[in-house]
């Protein structure tokens, strides 16, 4: 079955202490991206990958790092968590820009809650 | 600048009656894709529809469907006969293929509570 998983679903930390959100893709796609969602503002595209070893910044990519080392793994790097990073985290990967492959497929999303 | 505008924040409609959620999009590009996406209480996000900027054609799908008016920019979505599973919020977006690695662009979302 075609999916994007992430780990863990659900996580409450403290300040401060690093934290890493999973994500993998099964479906051999080139990009992914990861998005945050908070109330009134929709979701937010945080960081974005086109291929291994290449990524960049999105819109809110301030208090975030990941990697791209293996094409299926997009991991989201949090290295000191702040309270205003408490969201609702969104994995997404989607096999390119043409036409008919422009379909972008979530994962489960990720609750994060920093205390 | 690209931007997606849901303004109704929230509706609450008794069940059957048919309910339409508004989208309003600016974008540069003359290619663009345009979406809808359903996130029920569980949190998920569930793809309903995707359209290209040169199809105007209007989309049924069962009770659902799309109006997509490019000479006002918008793509409003009806759900006719509604029901409590349909109960969720619902996501306007726009495909940004020069940015972002092709990034979604999100609207705020409308929250559509449907009551028995």
């Amino acid at each position: 079955e075609a999916q994007v998983t992430q780990n863990p679903r659900y996580l409450i930390t403290v300040t401060g202490k690093k934290l890493t959100v999973t994500c993998s893709q099964n479906m051999n796609h080139e990009y992914m991206s990861w998005y945050r969602q908070d109330p009134g503002l929709g979701l937010r595209q945080i960081y974005y990958s086109m291929n291994v070893e290449v990524t960049d910044k999105g819109d809110v990519p301030e208090g975030y790092k990941v990697s791209r080392k293996e094409k299926r793994n997009f991991p989201l790097i949090l290295e000191s968590p702040s309270p205003n990073q408490t969201s609702l985290y969104f994995c997404a990967s989607r096999w390119g820009l043409a036409a008919s492959t422009d379909t972008q497929y979530f994962g489960p999303g990720t609750r994060l809650t920093v205390l | 600048a690209q931007k997606v505008t849901q303004a109704q924040t929230e509706i609450s409609v008794v069940e059957k009656e048919d309910v339409t959620l508004d989208c309003v999009y600016e974008t540069r590009d003359t290619t663009y894709y345009l979406f809808w996406y359903k996130q029920p209480p569980s949190g998920e996000l569930v793809f309903l529809i995707r359209r290209n900027s040169f199809d105007e054609q209007n989309e049924i799908s069962g009770r659902y469907s799309w109006n997509f008016q490019k000479s006002t920019s918008s793509f409003n979505f009806t759900i006719t006969a509604s029901q409590v599973v349909d109960s969720a919020v619902y996501f306007c977006a726009l495909s940004d293929l020069y940015k972002g690695g092709g990034k979604l662009i999100f609207g705020q979302g409308t929250e559509l509570s449907v009551k028995p």
